[in-house]
């Protein structure tokens, strides 16, 4: 079955430390992926994706992340965390042809920003 | 550009209840798409929908919940009669039909009692 995994239910950096998030899937072919934040009580807001090409994308807030086939991985980065950067982050998958926008969620990364 | 609007934000009901949510997509947006993200979870779809047609409902359980668009525009998505482990947040979200990017609304939390 189709399934996205994100190892770390919660994470927690200092301010101006580095930030990697975890994200493996397993699907067929490669998928579509992308990354969402949501701050609470609000919406999900995408960071970035990945369809095709250059492996490693920049997304918004100063994110990227690097698609890893060998890995089955989609882990996202961020060189110098931000307080603001506090919020849950998922990862995502849309396998295409047929599944075409059915978005499969991991199951979040809760991120803690000590100051 | 507005975004997608949904309403009510909050609402908390006893179970057996009937409620209903309301979604209001990014315009030009024909796919519309219903998520329930239970607390400790990430989004799971309930419904999508090009235009007024539904794409797929296979994850909706179609005994208690119901979903329309109506002039492939607004849509709504009811449930009837609620249970306790339908309390989650809903969210809706929106694509052009060309693009895989899905706009999310800030969904409604729902709690039932």
């Amino acid at each position: 079955a189709q399934s996205v995994t994100q190892p770390d239910i919660h994470i927690t950096v200092s301010e101006g430390a580095s930030l990697e998030l975890r994200c493996n899937y397993s699907y067929g072919a490669t998928p579509y992926l992308f990354w969402y934040v949501q701050s609470p009580g609000q919406g999900l807001q995408l960071l970035l994706k990945y369809f095709s090409g250059d492996t490693l994308v920049q997304g918004i807030k100063g994110f990227e992340a690097e698609f890893k086939r060998s890995q089955s991985s989609f882990n996202l980065r961020k060189p110098s965390v931000h307080w603001s950067d506090a919020a849950e982050y998922f990862c995502a998958v849309d396998a295409g042809g047929t599944s075409y926008g059915k978005l499969t969620f991991g199951q979040g990364t809760i991120l803690t920003v000590h100051p | 550009e507005a975004g997608v609007a949904q309403s009510p934000r909050y609402k908390i009901i006893e179970k057996r209840q009937s409620v209903a949510f309301w979604c209001n997509p990014i315009s030009g947006h024909a796919t519309l798409y219903w998520y329930q993200q239970i607390l400790g979870q990430g989004p799971k779809l309930l419904i999508q929908f090009q235009n007024n047609g539904v794409v797929d409902d296979s994850q909706l359980p179609k005994d208690r919940f119901s979903a329309e668009r109506l002039k492939g525009v607004d849509s709504t998505l009811k449930i009837q009669p609620a249970k306790l482990e339908d309390s989650a947040v809903y969210l809706c979200a929106s694509s052009l039909i060309t693009s895989y990017e899905q706009y999310f609304g800030p969904g409604t939390r729902l709690t039932v009692t």
